[in-house]
C-alpha cells in the first residue's frame, strides 16, 4: 500500500534558523506531491505541489520543496523561518489514479522568538 | 469566502446516536472528497465523488458510515449508532477533475465529533 512518512514529529527552531523537513514516500508509480500547512485553528490550507517538471518547486511564503525520484523524498525547506511559521505541516501524495490522497502524520513545527 | 465549508463545525453526541454533517464544496468542483483525522495523525481518505457518483470507499468506511452527494453539488456524511472511536475530525475537501488531469485538493474547517 502507498504510504507517506514524516519523521520529524515535533520541530523547534529559532527565528530566522533554516528549515528542512522530511518526507518520504512509497510508491513505484506516477506521484504527485503536495505539502499542505494547518496554522492554529485553521483548516488545511496548501502550501506547494508536484506534479511533473521541475523537481525544485517554490510555495507560498517562501516554502519551496525538491522532488528527488531516487530518495523517493519530497523535503520541504525555507531558508529563513518566522514566528508566523509556527504550524502543523503535512506532506501528501495523490495516489489510487489520482483519486485521494494519502498524508504523513505530520510535523509540529514550533518557531520561537 | 468562496471556499468549502463544513455544517456544523463541532458536534458533541452521545454513544448510539445518530449524526449527520454536511459539505459544500467550491461550486465548480466536480469531486468532493470526506477525510478523517485523528489527534496525532493525518488526514485518513473516507470515500469520494464524482458529481453525485461515490466513486470509492475506503475499508475505513464501515456500515454505519453512509455518504450521499444527491444533486452533485453539497454532500452529507451520516454516523449511525456511534461509537467513541468515532470521535474523529471529519474533513470534506473538493477539487476540479477533467480526464487526463489532475488538480489540487481544497479544505474545508472541519466538524469536530466527539462521542460520549
Amino acid at each position: 500500500a502507498q504510504s507517506v512518512s514524516q519523521h520529524n514529529h515535533h520541530v523547534i527552531l529559532s527565528e530566522a534558523a533554516s528549515l528542512e523537513l522530511g518526507c518520504n514516500y512509497s510508491y513505484g508509480g506516477t506521484v504527485n506531491l503536495f505539502w499542505y500547512v494547518q496554522y492554529p485553528g485553521q483548516h488545511l490550507q496548501l502550501l506547494l505541489k508536484y506534479f511533473s517538471g521541475d523537481p525544485l518547486v517554490k510555495g507560498i511564503k517562501g516554502f519551496e520543496a525538491e522532488f528527488i525520484k531516487s530518495k523517493f523524498s519530497f523535503n520541504l525547506r525555507k531558508p529563513s523561518v518566522q514566528w508566523s511559521d509556527t504550524a502543523e505541516y503535512f506532506c501528501a501524495a495523490l495516489t489510487g489514479g489520482g483519486n485521494k490522497l494519502t498524508f504523513g502524520t505530520g510535523t509540529q513545527l514550533k518557531v520561537e522568538l | 469566502d468562496t471556499g468549502v465549508s463544513q455544517d456544523p463545525r463541532h458536534k458533541i453526541t452521545k454513544r448510539g446516536q445518530n449524526v449527520t454533517f454536511r459539505c459544500d464544496p467550491i461550486s465548480e468542483h466536480n469531486r468532493l472528497y470526506w477525510y478523517r483525522q485523528t489527534l496525532g495523525q493525518g488526514p485518513e481518505f473516507l470515500t469520494y465523488f464524482q458529481n453525485e457518483a461515490q466513486l470509492e470507499k475506503s475499508r475505513l468506511l464501515s456500515d454505519r458510515f453512509s455518504a450521499e452527494r444527491p444533486k452533485g453539488s453539497f454532500s452529507t456524511l451520516e454516523i449511525q449508532r456511534t461509537e467513541q472511536g468515532d470521535s474523529a475530525m471529519y474533513l470534506c475537501a473538493s477539487s476540479f477533475s477533467l480526464a487526463g488531469g489532475t488538480w489540487e485538493q481544497y479544505f474545508g474547517p472541519g466538524t469536530r465529533l466527539t462521542v460520549t
